[in-house]
């Protein structure tokens, strides 16, 4: 079946620093992806999406680049703040038998320091 | 306000014991999900229904029940079957397509 495979964490970053959180897939047919993030203690929301190759999606200064070629779908942002701390999964919609449900990598979790 | 109304936030089961977690939703979506959520393993699907009277199992359904008889509610037994519930569970929507949206989630730890 389709699967989501995201970088292990934690990642622990200096405020204002790089961020890059790789996530590839493999699907059958072409798959919307996303990336949700998850505040502690709190359930998981929206935090990007793109549908077909070559979408970028973008919000809150993250991006992420649908690349069909590379099978990859790589979280970035130019600089992190402390508010950026959280648990990041990425996942990819899947259409079996008429059903649609989201499958999701592990999850990534990034401490950004001041 | 619309949304998702997970409840209670934390919870307690005995050995032998079954368990009902609430979720609730008053944003007329018609598929509802319900995910476990272990450290380091990601979110895995329990059940997930498309409609109301109509449920479907996902990756790891054993020791799990659900119900699905009004299109606001989705409640989730945790059976005695079930030798390790102590997770983070996450109940979703969707009403436009793919975008879930999550409850706050419930503990659930074994005593």
């Amino acid at each position: 079946g389709d699967s989501v495979t995201q970088m292990e964490g934690p990642v622990t970053l200096s405020e204002e620093a790089f961020l890059t959180i790789n996530c590839t897939y493999t699907a059958t047919g072409y798959p919307s992806l996303f990336w949700y993030v998850q505040y502690p203690g709190e359930g998981l929301q929206l935090l990007l999406k793109a549908t077909k190759a070559d979408d970028k999606g973008s919000n809150k200064g993250f991006e992420a680049t649908y690349r069909k070629e590379t099978t990859s779908f790589h979280l970035e942002k130019g600089s992190v703040q402390v508010s950026d701390s959280a648990v990041y999964f990425c996942a990819l919609s899947d259409r079996q038998g008429g059903s649609e449900k989201l499958v999701f990598g592990k999850g990534t979790k990034l401490t950004v320091n001041p | 306000d619309g949304g998702i109304t997970q409840s209670p936030k934390y919870l307690f089961r005995k050995e032998g014991q079954n368990v009902t977690l609430s979720c609730e939703q008053n944003l007329n979506h018609d598929a509802m999900y319900w995910y476990r959520q272990d450290p380091g393993q990601g979110l895995r699907l329990i059940y997930y229904s498309q409609i109301v009277n109509d449920f479907q199992k996902g990756d790891i359904a054993e020791g799990y029940s659900v119900s699905r008889e009004k299109k606001e509610s989705f409640p989730l037994t945790v059976t005695s079957a079930q030798k390790n519930p102590t997770a983070f569970y996450l109940c979703a929507t969707t009403g436009q397509l793919e975008k879930l949206f999550f409850g706050s989630g419930t503990q659930l730890s074994v005593l």
